[in-house]
């Protein structure tokens, strides 16, 4: 049972533009919504990380928008930069849950 | 401070062969956790330990593989016989908890031929 659905599977995006990357979940028990990055070649690494007591959380060009009401949030990358090509993945989890569920990933193409 | 470490770092065998893939947790991480990734199935988990107890091995595809956890920083997981559809890059893993922030090693690339 995939718990954490996670869309587009890929994704082209001229430099300087917006990367936009959306996750909806199914367990009301999670309360703890992580991104991960994962570059080729690499292990995926988190990247930003959100709890469902804010609607939103920024880190430099990266945002987190979390509706719970909808239990989705997403990904909004600002200005992306071919360094940020890479393969994204929403990530649910909770401290009553036990362990992290991960969406299946988008490819990110950030073109120059 | 060292991460995650897997070894080796890629591994090519032929089908039939046992495969042994090592990981060594981040020192004062209770939580370990081994993925596979695939083009076709993405990141699957595959068994997660804690405190050196296995909690979950669904995601396991079949009695070929096992894992264990000899202490508390070290664990193994084993293909055997190993099959060309093992093919894939193994991950794990370690958390100070089951619920925190995983750190991943580098992987090792299998290739079964």
């Amino acid at each position: 049972q995939q718990q954490v659905k996670q869309s587009p599977q890929s994704l082209i995006v001229q430099k300087g533009g917006i990367s936009i990357i959306n996750c909806a979940y199914e367990n009301t028990a999670f309360d703890y919504f992580p991104w991960y990055q994962q570059f080729p070649g690499k292990g995926p690494a988190l990247l930003i990380a959100i709890r469902p007591d804010v609607s939103e959380k920024k880190e430099g060009r990266f945002t987190i928008s979390f509706n719970k009401s909808a239990k989705q949030f997403s990904l909004h990358i600002m200005d992306s930069q071919p360094g940020d090509s890479a393969t994204y993945f929403c990530v649910a989890g909770g401290t009553s849950y036990g362990k992290l569920t991960f969406g299946q990933g988008t490819i990110l193409t950030v073109h120059p | 401070d060292a991460g995650v470490i897997q070894s080796p770092r890629h591994e090519v065998t032929e089908m039939g062969q046992e495969v042994t893939l090592r990981c060594k947790l981040i020192s004062g991480h209770n939580s370990l956790f081994w993925y596979r990734q695939t083009m076709m199935r993405g990141l699957e988990l595959l068994i997660y330990f804690n405190n050196n107890v296995p909690i979950d091995d669904s995601g396991m595809p079949e009695d070929r593989f096992s894992a264990k956890m000899p202490n508390a920083s070290f664990s193994t997981l084993k293909i055997q016989p190993s099959e060309p559809r093992d093919s894939a890059v193994y991950f794990c893993a370690s958390s100070w908890t089951m619920q925190e922030t995983q750190y991943f090693g580098p992987g090792t690339r299998l290739l079964v031929l």
